[in-house]
């Protein structure tokens, strides 16, 4: 059977509300950090990033706010639209010994109801 | 710009043999290309890390003599599944970097492969 861990969490949000997404991530080091979005048998989409250096940053509709005192990420998306069902994924840039790395965050699933 | 092919995007192999998966960077000169896998209802998993004209860095816990990884060029990363499994069935996705110096990291992601072992 499956366990914990394995489904991802669900935002089930009416058509033209906002959507708030959450993530936690786990280096404080990080110091760069970006939103994708991943629609079913697809690679990431790119919808917004943000530097280290910033708390707050604002693109069509959507808006990424950074906590790095807890080490929490944001999305907010205004007016969501049925479009924007798919499963949204945190990611953040770590240094490291070779080189930089993205590393990927649980994932959230927004379904959008009409 | 900044367009990453991957190809093939679904291929079904029988159990036992190998699956090569390319990556290529179509406009732009990649420095790191990354691969990840991705079971189903999961996040991305990175598995390994590759250089131009270098060894590749696996995570931990990722089989570098099952999933071997070639960077010749600064255009193409192939990842091969060497003696395929169920279980290495997956969505394996590449990503690729511009050289440093970029006016942000750019990592572009290509459009996966689906690998289904019977």
């Amino acid at each position: 059977g499956e366990s914990v861990g394995l489904h991802l969490p669900t935002l089930s949000v009416q058509e033209g509300d906002n959507s708030i997404i959450n993530c936690a991530y786990s280096n404080s080091a990080s110091d760069y950090f970006i939103w994708y979005k991943q629609e079913s048998g697809k690679g990431p989409q790119f919808i917004i990033d943000i530097r280290s250096n910033m708390d707050k940053r604002q693109g069509q509709r959507v808006t990424v706010l950074l906590n790095k005192t807890v080490k929490h990420l944001s999305l907010q998306i205004a007016a969501t639209q049925p479009g924007d069902s798919a499963v949204y994924f945190c990611a953040e840039n770590m240094r490291g010994a070779a080189g930089n790395k993205l590393t990927f965050g649980g994932g959230t699933r927004v379904l959008v109801k009409p | 710009g900044a367009v990453v092919s991957q190809h093939p995007s679904w291929v079904i192999c029988k159990s036992g043999t190998s699956v090569k998966i390319e990556c290529r960077s179509l406009d732009f000169q990649a420095t790191t290309m990354f691969w990840y896998r991705q079971f189903p209802k999961q996040s991305l998993m990175l598995m390994a890390t590759s250089n131009e004209g270098s060894k590749a860095t696996y995570e931990q816990g990722v089989e570098k003599d099952k999933f071997l990884i070639n960077h010749a060029s600064l255009t193409l990363s192939t990842l091969t599944v060497t003696s395929a499994h169920p279980e290495d069935s997956s969505f394996y996705i590449c990503s690729a970097t511009k050289p440093p110096g970029q006016a942000y990291y750019g990592y572009t992601f290509g459009s996966g492969t689906r690998l289904t072992v019977v």
